[in-house]
């Protein structure tokens, strides 16, 4: 079993959609958790940055983390084509270990 | 991407051939990190290192060798190049607290 599982998709919405994207991970050791953006042939972008359990907010995206099920979501709401990108999450038990990533989702918002 | 800087961008080469990739950092992070990318694989991790002359393996390290003589510099060898190590290749920084800073990646083509 993989550290960290993600849906690679692809998935396509329409314009303004709200899209949501999930992972599992199976090591409850894990706090903290993130979520990249990689446009294509581009090095993935920190996107959200969260600890623990709860939501975490920054404009339209809304990251979720769920530990008690090891679940991670990110949410994006009113999708814009320019958020067409493979989404990675990942997670770490220190903030000085090495990331475990997850294989990512594609996205596609269609105008 | 600020502060990290990947080279070359992209490079073809034959098999057999010693190959050199440069990552440079102006942050003075601490972590660097060296990936390949490939389809159905994601992010898989070859080698960091956490200062001068500090290095460990990832869990695909076979094949590679890594150097680092000052700070700002990573290099990752192949050392004898084959085509299973036809990828791209991501350098990452970090400094624990805030994820990981990538570069913009170098497309590897062994022929």
């Amino acid at each position: 079993q993989k550290e960290v599982e993600q849906d690679p998709g692809p998935l396509s919405v329409p314009e303004g959609a709200i899209v949501s994207l999930n992972c599992t991970y199976s090591n409850s050791a894990f706090q903290y958790f993130m979520w990249y953006r990689q446009y294509s042939r581009k090095g993935p972008e920190l996107l959200m940055y969260t600890y623990s359990s709860g939501n975490k907010e920054d404009g339209r995206f809304t990251a979720q983390v769920d530990k008690s099920s090891k679940y991670i979501s990110l949410f994006i709401r009113d999708s814009q084509p320019s958020d067409s990108a493979t989404y990675l999450c990942a997670t770490v038990k220190t903030s000085y270990d090495k990331v475990i990533f997850g294989p990512g989702t594609s996205l596609s918002v269609i105008p | 991407d600020a502060g990290i800087t990947q080279s070359p961008r992209h490079k073809v080469t034959e098999t057999g051939t010693p190959v050199t990739l440069r990552c440079h950092q102006t942050e003075n992070h601490r972590y660097m990190y060296w990936y390949r990318q490939d389809p159905g694989h994601g992010l898989r991790l070859i080698h960091y290192s956490y200062g001068v002359k500090d290095t460990d393996k990832g869990e695909v390290s076979d094949g590679y060798s890594v150097s680092r003589s000052k700070t700002e510099d990573f290099l990752l060898t192949l050392e004898s190049a084959t085509s299973s190590q036809t990828s791209v290749y991501f350098c990452a920084i970090s400094e624990g607290q805030e994820g990981y800073t990538f570069g913009s990646g170098t497309r590897l083509t062994v022929v």
